[in-house]
C-alpha cells in the first residue's frame, strides 16, 4: 500500500542553524501539508500547498518557514534560523484532489532544537 | 474558524468493555469529521470519516462514530476494546473554505487498555 515517508526520523540542530525536513507524498495526490506536534500537545497546521504554491498557511508560518516541490516527488519543510520553540514532530501528508479531508499522514520528523 | 474540544484527556478501561471518545466541534460552515488514530512513535491513521449522509459511520478497528449536528458532537465508540487499541486518539474537523482544506484537531484522548 503506498504511504507518505519522511526524512530524517530525527534530526538534532542548534538554535539559529537552517534545517530542512522532506517528505515524499503518495505518488498520484495533488495537495501536500504540513502539520506540527509539540511534545504533549495538539496537531497544529502549518501550511497546506496545491499547484505549487502555498493554498493556506496558519499564523505559525512566519517568514522563517518555507516549502518547496523541487521535483515530482519531493516535498520539503525548511526553517531557516530555528528557535527553541521550533522543537516538535513535523509531519507530512497528503491527499488526492476528490478525497476532501483524507489526508495521509507521514510517520513524521522529530526535531529537536539545542 | 473552526475548533474541536476532546472533553477526556484520559480514558482507561479494562479489555472487552466499550469505550467512548468524546468530541465536540465549532464551525461557521459545514464540516467534514475524522478521527485519528496514532500508535507510540507512529504517524496518524485514518480510523473514520464523516463527509455526508448517514450520521452513523463505521471505521477500521470496529470503530464507529455518530455524527449530531444539533449537539455539534462526533463521538467514537467501540464495543468491545482490545489491548492493541491502546493509543492517541485524535479528532479533527475540515470545513470547504476554498482553500487546502486543512485539518483542525482536538487536543487528543490517550485510550489506556487495561487487563
Amino acid at each position: 500500500e503506498p504511504e507518505v515517508t519522511q526524512t530524517p526520523s530525527h534530526q538534532v540542530t542548534q538554535m539559529g542553524q537552517e534545517v530542512i525536513l522532506r517528505c515524499v507524498p503518495i505518488s498520484n495526490h495533488l495537495y501536500f501539508y504540513w502539520y506540527r506536534q509539540i511534545l504533549g500537545q495538539k496537531v497544529e497546521f502549518l501550511v497546506s500547498f496545491y499547484n505549487n504554491e502555498i493554498s493556506e498557511k496558519s499564523e505559525i508560518f512566519d517568514d522563517q518557514f518555507s516549502v518547496e516541490r523541487p521535483d515530482g516527488s519531493n516535498f520539503t519543510l525548511k526553517i531557516r534560523s530555528t528557535k527553541l520553540e521550533d522543537s516538535a514532530m513535523y509531519f507530512c501528508a497528503s491527499r488526492t484532489a476528490g478525497a476532501i479531508g483524507e489526508q495521509y499522514f507521514g510517520p513524521g520528523t522529530r526535531l529537536t532544537v539545542t | 474558524a473552526q475548533s474541536v474540544t476532546q472533553l477526556d484527556s484520559q480514558v482507561p478501561v479494562f479489555e472487552e468493555a466499550p469505550v467512548e471518545l468524546r468530541c465536540n466541534y465549532s464551525s461557521s460552515v459545514s464540516v467534514y469529521l475524522f478521527w485519528y488514530v496514532q500508535y507510540p512513535n507512529q504517524g496518524l491513521q485514518l480510523l473514520l470519516k464523516y463527509l455526508s449522509g448517514s450520521t452513523l459511520v463505521k471505521g477500521i478497528n470496529g470503530f464507529e462514530a455518530e455524527f449530531n449536528k444539533s449537539q455539534t458532537s462526533f463521538h467514537l465508540r467501540k464495543p468491545s476494546v482490545h489491548i492493541r487499541d491502546t493509543a492517541e486518539y485524535f479528532c479533527a474537523v475540515s470545513g470547504f473554505t476554498g482553500g487546502g482544506n486543512k485539518l483542525t484537531f482536538g487536543t487528543g484522548t490517550q485510550l489506556k487498555v487495561e487487563l
